[in-house]
């Protein structure tokens, strides 16, 4: 399975564009990216899925370059409510399971 | 919007108790999960269910763990005889198919194993 490496954390202000990147080196062909959202004692919430080059949906955008090594979240025009945990998940294309890490709290300020 | 419901949305039990945690999956998913999540750690994996018997589960998921859909509806994570450790948020999840990574959370049921 896929290990995936993403910032601890990350502060931003409200108006401002925050990418999110992830690094995932040993991604498996079959496998996608997807990226969720969690807000404390709540769970986590899909955001957005893609497995090559850019997907945009109406929350955010994601980036995969061709080698599929990393993937980048793009959050544009963040607010107050954007404050929440970020998970960069790959997706076993065979089970569905999802393996949560640490995650990436994101902070955004007034 | 369909959701995941989950009941009881908080649960206080004594260590050794019996406890079954309920969850209402959205009506046209068939995959179902369960994961927990400790107070300040990640999500971790529990369980999957598909076609009425286990797909996968992780080391977490001992014996005192089981789940069932009895009725087609519900889906139903029991724990025979609880642990303190067993205490957190317990989350069902389910999705359409393998083929996304689009699972449906439901918010939660808390436990805590006194």
């Amino acid at each position: 399975l896929a290990k995936t490496t993403q910032p601890i954390s990350m502060d931003s202000y409200e108006g401002q564009e925050v990418n999110i990147t992830c690094s995932h080196n040993n991604i498996a062909t079959n496998d996608y990216i997807t990226w969720y959202q969690q807000f404390p004692s709540q769970g986590p919430r899909f955001i957005i899925q893609g497995y090559k080059t850019k997907v945009t949906n109406e929350v955010a955008s994601l980036f995969i370059p061709a080698d599929r090594k990393s993937s980048t979240l793009s959050l544009p025009r963040v607010s107050l409510s954007d404050t929440a945990v970020y998970y960069c998940l790959p997706v076993q294309g065979n089970t569905g399971k999802l393996i949560f890490g640490q995650g990436t709290t994101l902070q955004v300020k007034p | 919007e369909p959701e995941v419901t989950q009941t009881p949305s908080h649960q206080v039990t004594q260590m050794g108790q019996e406890v079954i945690l309920r969850c209402v999956p959205i009506s046209n998913h068939l995959y179902f999960y369960w994961y927990r999540q400790i107070l300040g750690q990640k999500v971790e994996f529990l369980v999957s269910f598909y076609n009425n018997e286990i797909s996968e589960k992780s080391e977490i998921f001992d014996d005192q763990f089981s789940v069932e859909r009895p009725d087609g509806s519900n889906f139903t994570l029991k724990i025979r005889s609880t642990k303190l450790e067993d205490s957190a948020m317990y989350f069902c999840a389910g999705g359409a198919g393998t083929n996304t990574g689009e699972l449906f959370f439901g918010e939660g049921s808390r436990l805590t194993v006194l």
